[in-house]
């Protein structure tokens, strides 16, 4: 069966400061990737995805980056935090063609100081 | 910063009742709908989903029922437990149609309903 990883769970960081948030996932291959960003509250927010190695498609414009060094490895960074990009990050896969539901992490909750 | 005063659609039930929480999608060319939960603190868990050649579809205690004419979807919880108390999203998918034959998935997520089950 398929597994999906986020870490870390929660995170603090200040104002400034980097960030990279990992998800991997498990059991499948070719996956496609996704990663959104939920404010308390509200709902889901696309902010990248990825259909392969490499492949990513940004759908905000913001201090975020992503990137898709391995197949089952989708990464979320930026280099200088915003008080405005606290929130509960979610990574989530769908396999490709037809197979549309995405099945979600557990999430990471980053407050930014 | 987020806005102040803004509320989720709400709906509070007995433990026992059957619940329905509501969805108007937006885009008539959707193909693909799904509902999701998510307990507070954890990620989105999918429920049940429907694609649009279909008007209803059953699983365990959940029923979503999907009405094209007037782009309305809902999902319906038999005999609502506790457990049961989250916010519910659902989801569209506008198919292969709107990236010129290639399906990548991506869904646009309505804003979500919190149901409450009191004991």
């Amino acid at each position: 069966s398929q597994t999906i990883h986020q870490w870390p769970a929660t995170l603090v960081q200040p104002v400034g400061s980097p960030l990279s948030l990992e998800c991997t996932v498990e059991g499948t291959s070719n996956p496609n990737l996704y990663w959104y960003r939920q404010a308390a509250g509200r709902g889901l927010q696309l902010l990248f995805y990825s259909v392969g190695i490499g492949q990513i498609s940004s759908e905000v414009p913001q201090n975020l980056s992503a990137s898709r060094p391995q197949d089952r490895q989708f990464i979320l960074s930026s280099k200088k935090l915003l008080l405005s990009d606290s929130g509960f990050y979610l990574c989530a896969w769908s396999g490709g063609g037809t197979q549309e539901t995405q099945y979600f992490g557990p999430g990471t909750r980053l407050l930014v100081l | 910063g987020e806005s102040v005063g803004l509320h989720l659609p709400t709906l509070s039930v007995q433990e026992g009742d059957n619940s329905i929480i509501n969805c108007a999608y937006s885009n008539s060319a959707s193909d693909y709908f799904i509902w999701y939960k998510q307990e507070s603190g954890k990620g989105p868990q999918f429920i049940i989903d429907i694609r649009s050649n279909m008007d209803k579809r059953q699983g365990q205690r959940v029923t979503v029922l999907l009405n094209k004419t007037v782009k309305h979807l809902s999902l319906q919880i038999a005999a609502t437990q506790p457990g049961d108390s989250a916010v519910y999203f659902c989801a569209e998918n506008f198919g292969p149609n709107s990236a010129g034959g290639t399906s990548y998935g991506k869904l646009t997520f309505g804003q979500g309903t919190i149901l409450t089950v009191h004991p």
